[in-house]
């Protein structure tokens, strides 16, 4: 069953504004984590921001953000301010004990 | 500090042989993975190892090996190459097994073909 599923293959946005990337996920464990990593076309995974389960506020880094809704079993991705280098495919993960699934990706890309 | 390290880049296999992905990091992370991601999906862990001495299956072992052979370096082995495990295999690590909420660091990937 999939665990991870993200419904937007592409996305566009304006440089400067802000974008939101969707993600929800299935689990019946309590203790969880949600991870967001982007991926350039250069092809390696870079890190951006992750939520606990367990964690009642939102999770930010920067420019990123994570929306949390635990009921609704979502974990979508804020942008703000886009800038150019933010165009690359973005996957969101869980992570339940040693088991980490990742979502299909969106494919961000920032027009000027 | 390198952080994760594979090797090779890129291979090219023909149906039928057999070769060794190697991965190293240098973190002093506990945890390692092996995933591989075809196109225009995500990643699918293939095997993990908790910790040094363990090694355990993930969401599509089957046609792989591995061998965790210290704390720093965790290989992948296929045994008998098929077109279908044309792929980029990351390899990845973290602070622990078991715990959600570490992160794991990812390394540039090998990009492998089979004919």
């Amino acid at each position: 069953a999939q665990k991870i599923t993200q419904t937007q293959p592409g996305m566009f946005v304006q440089e400067k504004e802000a974008v939101t990337l969707d993600c929800t996920y299935d689990t019946s464990d309590q203790s969880y984590g949600l991870f967001w990593y982007k991926q350039p076309s250069s092809g390696e995974m870079i890190f951006l921001i992750y939520q606990g389960s367990y964690d009642e506020q939102n999770a930010t880094e920067g420019r990123y953000s994570l929306n949390f809704q635990k009921a609704r079993k979502s974990a979508n991705l804020v942008i703000s301010a886009s800038q150019l280098g933010d165009s690359a495919m973005y996957f969101c993960a869980m992570r339940e004990y040693n088991d980490m699934r990742f979502g299909a990706g969106t494919r961000l890309t920032v027009k000027p | 500090n390198a952080g994760v390290t594979q090797t090779p880049k890129f291979q090219v296999l023909k149906t039928g042989q057999s070769m060794t992905l190697q991965c190293a990091q240098d973190m002093n992370h506990n945890s390692m993975y092996w995933y591989r991601q075809d196109p225009g999906m995500g990643l699918r862990l293939i095997y993990y190892s908790a910790s040094e001495g363990t090694t355990d299956k993930g969401e599509v072992p089957n046609g792989y090996n591995v061998s965790r052979l210290n704390k720093r370096e965790f290989s992948l082995r296929l045994e008998s190459a098929a077109p279908s495990q044309t792929s980029v295999y990351f390899c990845a690590s973290s602070e622990a097994g078991g715990r959600y909420y570490n992160e794991q660091f990812f390394g540039p990937g090998t990009r492998l073909t089979v004919l």
